[in-house]
């Protein structure tokens, strides 16, 4: 069983550019979350998606989009960035439809962004 | 909405001594808590569950709903216990179900 991966690991970026983050997810899991951390503070839900379609969202603009994937890999996409987005991105899998003792949020290890 | 608050940003304690981290919760439905835990240079990964309630690593955390917490303690802290500590709520029900709501995260370091 492979944990969750994410890629790239850093990534630099200017104002206004768009940027993609990449998220594998845990073997057998089929729903996945993305949040967004800043500097001192604590995770902070963005969207997720279940079954290839976004199954809730946080306070967080239309320019912040993401996809998932048949085989459950996910993508996250920030348009038009701002200096304010600079923070780690992390993604976490789980299985959802199983009972809740099993109901585990796995994290992989974050995306480092950076916007100059 | 939903909120955690979590009072102390640090707390360091000496290796032995007893170790409590505080957790306070806004939530208006029945709330399902966890505490994660970051180790320097690993990946946020969980902790403990109320629901289950276990004992992980020596550490506890008892759900009280009258006074809306929902504390992290350990009676000898060990100085491999030093780490950043997030509270979490989980959504329970309607959209975003699942969802996290992080607390600010506590430092916590113990001194040999």
């Amino acid at each position: 069983e492979t944990g969750v991966t994410q890629s790239p690991t850093h990534l630099i970026k200017t104002r206004g550019q768009q940027v993609t983050l990449r998220c594998s997810s845990q073997s057998g899991h089929n729903t996945v979350s993305w949040y967004q951390q800043a500097l001192g503070q604590g995770p902070q839900f963005i969207f997720q998606y279940y079954r290839e379609e976004e199954n809730g969202r946080g306070n967080f603009p239309p320019r912040f989009s993401g996809l998932q994937f048949p085989n459950y890999s996910s993508e996250l996409n920030v348009n038009a960035l701002e200096l304010d987005d600079s923070a780690l991105y992390l993604c976490a899998s789980r299985e959802r439809d199983s009972r809740v003792f099993t109901d585990t949020q796995y994290f992989g290890p974050g995306t480092r962004l950076t916007v100059l | 909405a939903q909120r955690v608050t979590q009072p102390e940003k640090l707390l360091s304690v000496f290796k032995g001594a007893p170790v409590e981290l505080k957790c306070n919760y806004s939530y208006s439905g029945s709330p399902e808590l966890f505490w994660y835990v970051q180790y320097s240079r690993q990946r946020l990964q969980l902790l403990l569950r109320h629901i289950s309630r276990e004992s992980i690593k020596g550490f506890t955390a008892d759900l009280n709903k009258g006074e809306t917490s929902f504390h992290l303690k350990k009676p000898f802290a060990q100085e491999e216990d030093s780490a950043m500590y997030y509270c979490a709520l989980k959504n329970a029900g309607g959209t975003s179900y699942g969802k996290l709501t992080f607390g600010q995260g506590t430092i916590l370091t113990v001194h040999p």
